[in-house]
């Protein structure tokens, strides 16, 4: 079966530190992988998605930026953080291309909650 | 024309009632309608999802209805228990090579004992 790490768990840093928040998927190949944050008792807002090594779209400007080094490693960085990148980091799965229908649902991780201070 | 409108924000309900959070959207090439239901601190998960092609599906308690002409789809949750409380999504997505599903904003559920 497939599953989706992510860490830490839960992160406090100082404004202007750098930042790297590491996703892993199992048990499949190809996925796409996503970033998200969620602001407390918000919605999801779509980062980053990526359709394969090395190929990142970015949704949002931002100092936030990601890269996939390998096929299920995902990494979401900044050199120096701001207050407002404070939220809650899902990273999420889906099939790739040669996924079926199935490749219409997203799958999520736990989470990161970043503090930014 | 991309967004999915969701209400209410939040909902409280009696154990045993059925609160229903509706969603619409725009884009007619939406073609895939989950829902994902997130507790506290943790990611959200997918819960029910219904294809255009059909007018409701049922998975235990959970019910989703669509109307294809009104572009509109609710979550019905039968019987509500407290174990229930919890961020429900909606979302929309279209077929294709890579999977940008559009969420809606959340509807924060408190089922009272």
């Amino acid at each position: 079966s497939q599953t989706i790490h992510q860490w830490p768990a839960t992160l406090v840093q100082p404004v202007g530190s750098p930042l790297s928040l590491e996703c892993t998927v199992e048990g499949t190949s190809n996925p796409n992988l996503y970033w998200y944050r969620q602001a407390a008792g918000r919605g999801l807002q779509l980062l980053f998605y990526s359709v394969g090594i090395g190929q990142i779209s970015s949704e949002v400007p931002q100092n936030l930026s990601a890269s996939r080094p390998q096929d299920r490693q995902f990494i979401l960085s900044s050199k120096k953080l701001l207050l407002s990148d404070s939220g809650f980091y899902l990273c999420a799965w889906s099939e790739g291309l040669a996924g079926g229908p199935s490749q219409e649902t997203q799958y999520f991780g736990p989470g990161t909650r970043l503090l930014v201070l | 024309q991309q967004q999915v409108k969701q209400s209410p924000q939040s909902l409280i309900v009696q154990k045993g009632g059925i609160p229903i959070i509706n969603c619409a959207y725009e884009n007619t090439a939406f073609d895939y309608f989950p829902w994902y239901q997130q507790f506290p601190g943790k990611g959200p998960a997918l819960l029910i999802a219904i294809r255009p092609d059909v007018s409701e599906k049922k998975e235990g308690r959970f019910t989703i209805s669509f109307n294809k002409s009104a572009k509109q789809f609710s979550l019905h949750i039968m019987d509500s228990q407290p174990g229930d409380s919890a961020t429900y999504f909606c979302a929309a997505s279209m077929e294709g090579g890579y999977q940008k599903v559009t969420f809606g904003t959340g509807t924060k559920l408190q089922v009272i004992p």
